[in-house]
């Protein structure tokens, strides 16, 4: 089925750890995002690529990093990872904001 | 940044009655979208506002954009346990959606 793929969908790190989550549409979209989810707080985008090559910091940035690694994947690393960073992870894909995102259906990730 | 507002955060009623969630925001929007979202999956979009006064209807959903775009109403009359779920809205800004932080809606039997 046409739609955005995240992998893992659970994970439990001890503080410190590093890991990476994996995004991939495959509907051609141009532009592709992170954002995490926490309790009464909606949706924060932590990071966006607009488009192939290049990507931009959000709202919450602080601990990650992003690779756009072609047109279809969009990874984001947690370098070391904090309890702070406990949270639903969510990946969108858009061929344009005006027409909405696309999400897939999460990473839940515990940090202990 | 814009700021949204959406309220009530929460909200239970009985099925068969209606009600009305709100969106707000100081800021003037280009377009608003409102998402629906169910336990353990991603947010799905249910409709885009463009225009000032514009008025989208899906099924017994009712969608307003407001005439300034600085606010909008998702309205669901006659409310049925399917309807339980995550609502949000979300301003287009540049190149991205900023969000506002959701109406969780519970329709009991």
């Amino acid at each position: 089925n046409a739609g955005v793929t995240q992998t893992p969908k659970f994970q439990v790190l001890k503080t410190g750890q590093s890991m990476t989550l994996q995004c991939a549409q495959d509907m051609n979209h141009n532009s592709m995002y992170w954002y995490r989810q926490d309790p009464g707080m909606g949706l924060r985008l932590i990071y966006y690529s607009a488009s192939e090559g290049t990507t931009d910091k959000g709202e919450v940035p602080n601990g990650y990093n992003v690779s756009r690694l072609n047109k279809r994947e969009f990874s984001l690393r947690l370098e070391s990872a904090a309890p702070s960073q406990t949270s639903v992870y969510f990946c969108a894909s858009s061929p344009l904001v005006l027409y909405g995102y696309t999400f897939g259906s999460g990473t839940r990730l515990t940090v202990v | 940044t814009q700021l949204l507002e959406q309220s009530p955060q929460f909200l239970s009623i009985q099925e068969g009655e209606n009600l009305t969630v709100y969106c707000n925001s100081s800021s003037v929007f280009s377009s608003l979208q409102w998402y629906r979202q169910e336990p353990g999956e991603g947010p799905v979009l249910l409709v885009t506002v463009v225009t000032g006064g514009e008025v989208k209807k899906l099924k017994r959903l009712t969608f307003q954009f407001g005439d300034a775009r600085k606010d909008s109403s998702l309205h669901i009359t006659a409310a049925q346990p399917g309807d339980t779920g995550l609502y949000l809205c979300a301003a287009q800004g540049a190149q991205k959606l900023v969000f506002g932080q959701g109406t969780r809606l519970t329709i009991n039997p």
